[in-house]
């Protein structure tokens, strides 16, 4: 089965950039990447996702690695309100129209004034 | 536009009783996933329906079922409560079907789930 690694946590200091690192070594070229991020007691939001190429929209931007095995998110300038979990999830297609949802443990951001 | 809503909030059940969730999708929304979210295993996918049928399937046994309506509404049932089902069920909603892998989901606030 396929795997996402994420690290627990990490820290930024307010109006820096934020590096969110992924891990998916078993993904191949159909698998999509998103990024979703969970505020307390809410449920998960819609970051961003990509497949191949980099990515970018207005809340953050997305670089994916050549081979494809691991991914970035990106927060050009962190604010209080993007601290959250962040999930990195792969959508395996496995043919037929059948696919698996294969989520990261998520990735705790503190943002810090 | 109203957001995903889902009822109700919060619930207490004991153990071997049966629990229906609902989930009200995003108006023109025609697929509703369904989450189960815990702290050890993290989020999990159950299921999603597109167009009143079961497009996909997690790996939960079958005490866990669903449904969705004409009007994209969905239910969850989950069958011979047990304590390990305690957890925080979230549904989404996205336009076309998660499959297709470029729809963004819009997650509802969740059904806190307590067994005793």
């Amino acid at each position: 089965d396929a795997k996402t690694t994420q690290p627990n946590s990490m820290e930024s200091n307010e109006e820096e950039p934020v590096h969110l690192p992924c891990n998916h070594s078993t993904i191949s070229g159909t698998d999509y990447i998103h990024w979703y991020r969970q505020l307390p007691s809410q449920g998960p939001e819609y970051v961003i996702h990509g497949l191949t190429s980099n990515v970018n929209n207005r809340m953050a931007s997305l670089a994916i690695a050549e081979d494809r095995k691991s991914s970035t998110l990106i927060l050009h300038r962190a604010t209080l309100r993007d601290a959250a979990v962040y999930y990195c999830i792969l959508i395996i297609y496995s043919g037929a129209g059948s696919y698996q949802l294969t989520f990261g443990k998520g990735t705790k951001l503190s943002v810090i004034p | 536009k109203a957001g995903v809503t889902q009822t109700p909030r919060y619930l207490i059940k004991t153990r071997g009783q049966q629990v229906t969730l609902s989930c009200s999708p995003i108006s023109g929304h025609r697929s509703v996933s369904w989450y189960q979210q815990t702290p050890g295993q993290g989020l999990q996918f159950l299921f999603e329906y597109f167009s009143e049928t079961q497009r996909n399937k997690g790996n939960f046994p079958g005490r866990f079922s669903g449904r969705q309506f004409s009007n994209s509404r969905s239910e969850m049932n989950v069958s011979t409560l047990e304590l390990g089902d305690s957890a925080l069920y979230l549904c989404a909603s996205s336009l076309g079907s998660v499959v297709l892998a470029n729809n963004e989901q819009f997650f509802g606030p969740g059904t806190r789930l307590t067994v005793l």
